[in-house]
């Protein structure tokens, strides 16, 4: 059973661009959750998303950022024109249905803005 | 929203040596987790622990619900504890968690 799995895993984009960042939650798990993490900080919480839904997005940024989980395919979290200060490291975690279980986190997508 | 808060923010340890590391918060909670991130940036669910005692090999970790804190314990540290833990706990109907700020910890040969 393959774990939470995030691509790519290093993103490098121009100002103004935009970043695409997926996530393949683990086979059971209907919840998906992503967290940024700047440098030598602690994860903020983004958006949790079940399929086709957005349950949360009291941590998602109002401009630029939206986040999808479709009833096919990855979790994407898009960012659109992409400054400096987003430069950070962005994990997506996944849990099953329920309440219960902790988390499971993917490797991270570190996206850098040159 | 929920407040977490953790210590020691930064410790270095001799190998062999053991630790306790403490988690408190400001509300009661559904769930509290313990991850540690590796130097290479991974998170590794240590335990999932709203209240009671579990233990894993060398780690341990106690959550006293009532009186709003945990702990985790690392017995016999070895250089591959290394790394940032962090505590991270549920408020809220659903499985939203809040992340503590996280303790530091070197562990040196």
């Amino acid at each position: 059973n393959a774990g939470v799995m995030q691509n790519p895993r290093h993103l490098v984009r121009r100002r103004g661009q935009e970043a695409r960042l997926r996530c393949s939650p683990m086979k059971g798990h209907s919840h998906v959750y992503w967290y940024r993490q700047l440098p030598e900080e602690g994860l903020k919480f983004m958006v949790y998303l079940q399929k086709e839904n957005i349950i949360d997005e009291s941590g998602m940024p109002k401009e630029r950022f939206s986040a999808e989980f479709p009833k096919e395919g990855p979790s994407i979290l898009r960012i659109q024109q992409v400054v400096r200060g987003d430069s950070a490291a962005y994990f997506c975690a996944s849990s099953p249905p329920g309440e219960g279980y902790g988390y499971t986190f993917g490797s991270g997508t570190r996206l850098t803005v040159v | 929203g929920i407040q977490v808060e953790q210590s020691p923010p930064d410790l270095i340890l001799q190998e062999g040596a053991n630790s306790t590391l403490r988690c408190n918060f400001s509300d009661s909670v559904n769930n509290l987790q313990w991850f540690h991130q590796n130097p290479w940036g991974q998170l590794i669910n240590l335990f999932y622990i709203p209240s009671g005692t579990k233990q894993n090999g060398r780690l341990s970790a106690t959550t006293v619900a009532t009186e709003r804190y945990s702990l985790l314990y690392i017995s016999s540290s070895q250089t591959t504890d290394s790394g940032v833990y962090f505590c991270a706990v549920n408020s809220g109907g659903y499985q939203k968690v809040t992340f503590g700020i996280g303790t530091k910890l070197q562990v040196i040969p």
